[in-house]
């Protein structure tokens, strides 16, 4: 199995609302990323983990909540995000702890009301 | 910003021609990636190219690396329609993380 697999693949979200952004990989990977993508530009990096434990911040605001329940599953928690928030939603992961052949899901479209 | 540069942003050729791109990066690098995204979609991973190295190929797929320009490029020969998609190169910054250039669209008609 060598796909990351993310849920859902479109989210409709008003500014008030609470939702999660999943993200699995069964492929043994011990680094797990999120990265934003705005239409036509490059991924952005969010967050980065490492052996489950969140090894880089990129200076994200809180209302993103990132969350790594163990070595497989990489959580997104949303909560009172804003219209400019509305993008695309990449997971990916890694083995190891370095940045060698990133493997992506296919993302989440987050559209925010 | 550091994400780095490349060009063309844009590149428009016919089936069996050549594509080349160009990426510009500002750090020092462990190594340079490139990957391939489809419209919507996530980015496939197309080869790596570490800092000790100068060329590595892939099937239809060459890179090269000048570190002391701090510039790679990718060539695609032989192109096909099927390999329309955004390209990016992508630096391994020794600060541990992985920082993607602005990405050029190649567009290859039949």
């Amino acid at each position: 199995d060598t796909e990351v697999t993310q849920t859902p693949k479109h989210l409709v979200m008003g500014m008030t609302n609470k939702k999660s952004l999943k993200c699995e990989q069964h492929m043994g990977h011990r680094a797990m990323y999120w990265y934003k993508q705005k239409a036509k530009k490059p991924p952005e990096l969010m967050f980065v983990y490492s052996y489950e434990k969140l090894s880089i911040n990129e200076s994200v605001p809180s209302r993103f909540s990132p969350e790594c329940p163990n070595s497989s599953l990489l959580n997104l928690h949303l909560h009172a995000l804003q219209p400019e928030d509305s993008a695309l939603y990449l997971c990916a992961s890694s083995q190891g702890g370095a940045n060698e052949k990133l493997f992506f899901g296919s993302g989440t479209q987050l559209s925010v009301l | 910003s550091q994400q780095g540069e490349e060009d063309p942003q844009a590149l428009s050729i016919q089936e069996g021609e050549n594509a080349t791109m160009n990426c510009s990066y500002k750090t020092s690098i462990n190594n340079l990636q490139w990957y391939r995204q489809n419209s919507g979609r996530g980015l496939v991973h197309l080869i790596l190219i570490r800092s000790n190295e100068r060329e590595k190929h892939s099937g239809r797929l060459r890179v090269t690396l000048d570190t002391s320009k701090k510039s790679s490029s990718l060539l695609i020969t032989a192109s096909r329609a099927a390999d329309t998609a955004s390209y990016f190169c992508a630096a391994d910054n020794q600060g541990g993380k992985l920082i993607f250039g602005q990405g050029t669209e190649l567009s290859v008609k039949p």
